[in-house]
């Protein structure tokens, strides 16, 4: 989930296992959100990305849900491998305006996968 | 070649220097952005630009400037570096109507 303060959120699996990370955003206006990847030294990655009338939505070994009601945003990976080791983050874009595509993000979660 | 090249990778700067980070994408996106990391506290957005006669400002804009000399071309300015603008900086670009962004690959600055 969101951290406080300046550490983030940790996440340790061992190869193979199923990894669950999860976000809460904060507007529920919110119609667009996406799941972002970022390895050390790179750029954040686009993973998966879901909208606001949808509860669920799959990729190759990745999982968006969403729940609207408490604001909550997971991203689910199956068979996780080494390679999935990165930092995480949950974006949302704010509302339905002419602002679309100005995405606000997460605070972002560190995977690490241990073989 | 990159989608979305950022010059310099990395920039060591002195306090109340002017410093110009670059950016420059092939995609043919008409959205850029440009974006600060610090360590936990994620993405926060320091300008926008929708085309090449808008220019928006993001959640924490004091102290920068930008440039949108093409649509290809997003730069952004410090006018006089301080020590608490040392972070990651990424450049980014959109499509209107798909899905997320494109990062360059950042520039680390330091401002000593």
């Amino acid at each position: 989930g969101e951290s406080v303060g300046l550490h983030l959120p940790t996440l340790s699996v061992q190869e193979g296992d199923n990894s669950i990370i999860n976000c809460a955003y904060s507007n529920s206006a919110s119609d667009y959100f996406i799941w972002y990847k970022q390895e050390s030294g790179k750029g954040p990655q686009f993973i998966i990305d879901i909208r606001s009338n949808m509860d669920k939505r799959q990729g190759q070994r990745v999982t968006v849900l969403l729940n609207k009601t408490v604001k909550h945003l997971s991203l689910q990976i199956a068979a996780t491998q080494p390679g999935d080791s990165a930092v995480y983050f949950c974006a949302e874009n704010m509302g339905r305006d002419t602002s679309y595509g100005k995405l606000t993000f997460g605070q972002g979660t560190i995977l690490t996968v241990h073989p | 070649d990159a989608d979305v090249t950022q010059t310099p990778r990395n920039r060591i700067t002195k306090t109340g220097k002017r410093i110009m980070l670059e950016c420059s994408q092939t995609k043919g996106h008409d959205r850029m952005y440009w974006y600060r990391q610090d360590p936990g506290l994620g993405l926060r957005l320091i300008y926008y630009s929708f085309d090449v006669k808008d220019i928006n400002k993001g959640e924490i804009s004091d102290g920068y400037s930008v440039s949108r000399q093409a649509q290809a071309k997003f730069s952004l300015s410090l006018e006089s570096a301080i020590p608490n603008q040392t972070a990651l900086y990424f450049c980014a670009t959109s499509d209107l109507d798909k899905s997320g962004y494109t990062f360059g690959s950042g520039t680390r600055l330091t401002v000593v």
